[in-house]
């Protein structure tokens, strides 16, 4: 069973900020993938980033970039020169390909203009 | 391509009625899954299937829920008789494990449910 801990319950920050958005995850699975979703306002859930456990390297899309630790068991998000559209609820999850996403209590990120 | 699909996105119903939320995943996903989301309780599993079979339920709330997916391109969730506390969003989410792009599971919009 995999397990996530977003300690950051809340963020705020000002426009074009950097921010970093933790997440430790814990799974005795040897093989697994990991997940970051948004959830703005609106309320739908998108989809950012998948990552394989194989694969460590960190990856930048954007102003997005992701720093995986295999090491630490930590998947942490950064947002560079963040922006109020950016304001939304952030969850990161791991899970085993063809089982279900479990949540933690996201990271509600708050970017004022 | 179409995404998952949803229905209703709201709805509102007295307690005590039938309330059955329909779900339709993205074409040749062979996983599909039922949350529900809360202010108190967060994201929640309520059951998944592979292949039309229901892995695990643990998370289906109490008798009361039910799930069936009849086929691949179908499924429901049901609420008999719905409580006020079983107002919340209810979002459906399919995912294709074997592909290349892995098991990216992909969410409806939801279906916001209020029970008065």
């Amino acid at each position: 069973a995999q397990k996530v801990t977003q300690a950051q319950t809340e963020i705020s920050v000002v426009e074009k900020e950097d921010v970093t958005l933790d997440c430790v995850y814990e799974t005795r699975d040897t093989t697994y993938y990991l997940f970051w979703y948004k959830q703005p306002p609106s309320g739908e859930l998108v989809f950012l980033i998948r990552r394989n456990s194989f694969d460590e390297q960190n990856e930048i899309s954007g102003r997005y970039s992701w720093n995986f630790q295999k090491s630490t068991s930590s998947f942490n998000f950064t947002i560079t020169a963040s922006q109020v559209v950016d304001s939304a609820v952030y969850f990161c999850a791991p899970n085993q390909a063809g089982t279900a996403l479990i949540f933690g209590k996201g990271t509600t990120l708050s970017v004022s203009s | 391509d179409a995404g998952v699909i949803q229905s209703p996105r709201h709805e509102v119903t007295e307690m005590g009625q039938e309330v059955t939320l329909r779900c339709k995943p993205i074409s040749g996903h062979n996983s599909l899954f039922w949350y529900r989301q809360t202010m108190m309780r967060g994201l929640e599993l309520l059951i998944y299937f592979n292949n039309n079979v229901p892995i695990d339920d643990s998370g289906m709330p109490e008798d009361r829920f039910s799930a069936k997916m009849p086929n691949a391109s179908f499924s429901t969730l049901k609420i008999q008789p719905s409580e006020p506390r079983d107002s919340a969003v209810y979002f459906c989410a399919s995912s294709y494990p074997r592909t290349a792009s892995g098991n990216t599971i992909y969410f409806g919009e939801g279906s916001w449910l209020t029970v008065v």
